[in-house]
């Protein structure tokens, strides 16, 4: 088993540019989850999805999209890149509350 | 709405050491807690949980945790400190109800020193 996989490891983009962050999960889990860590703040909540077909907005919504795919697939999309989102974008699932991590995407926005 | 405060921010430890991290948090109903650990550059890793029960759980790596619902904590303890314990440290509250949302606190990082 994987677990939780995520793709890019890095990613440096000018502002402006779009890009999709992807992740995917063998562990047959309902939920999935995206979270931005940024120094002193913890994780903090993007979107999440309940189940296949459905996705809620978090903490931290502004200026991300979500696909939930298939139940195996979350897909976070920034439409138009901002330094704001400079960060480390992390992608867990869940079946009950204990939840899963990806090793992370670390974004740049210059 | 639910939080977690992690009040240190950096702690220091030598190795052999015992160590207590504390984590508070607000929630009005029983909580679900949790703490994880980050090695730099790592995913998020779950050490233990606490659902329910016994308030003292057991988890990897040779940490515990005692849940005090009078106070409001979960801290996590191990009695004696790797240097490979060095890492960022996350305790959690679940929130019931759809998606199984979890809070993180802001985190503490342990250094551990030979």
């Amino acid at each position: 088993n994987a677990g939780v996989t995520q793709t890019p490891k890095f990613q440096v983009l000018k502002t402006g540019q779009s890009m999709t962050l992807q992740c995917a999960q063998d562990m047959n889990h309902n939920s999935m989850y995206w979270y931005r860590q940024d120094p002193g703040m913890g994780l903090r909540l993007i979107y999440y999805s309940a189940s296949e077909g459905t996705t809620d907005k978090g903490e931290v919504p502004n200026g991300y999209n979500v696909s939930r795919l298939n139940k195996r697939e979350f897909s976070l999309r920034l439409e138009s890149a901002a330094p704001s989102q400079t960060s480390v974008y992390f992608c867990a699932s869940s079946e009950a509350f204990e939840q899963y991590f990806g090793p992370g995407t670390r974004l740049t926005v210059t | 709405a639910q939080s977690v405060t992690q009040p240190d921010i950096h702690i220091t430890v030598s190795e052999g050491a015992s160590l207590e991290l504390r984590c508070n948090y607000s929630y009005g109903a029983t909580p679900y807690l949790f703490w994880y650990v980050q090695s730099p550059g790592q995913g998020l890793q779950l050490l233990l949980k606490y659902f329910s029960g016994d308030t003292l759980v057991q988890g990897i790596k040779g940490f515990e945790a005692e849940f005090k619902r009078s106070q409001s904590s979960f801290n996590l303890r191990k009695p004696s400190v790797h240097w490979s314990d060095a890492a960022e440290y996350f305790c959690a509250v679940g929130k019931t109800g759809t998606a199984s949302k979890l809070t993180f606190g802001t985190g503490t990082r342990l250094q551990v020193t030979l």
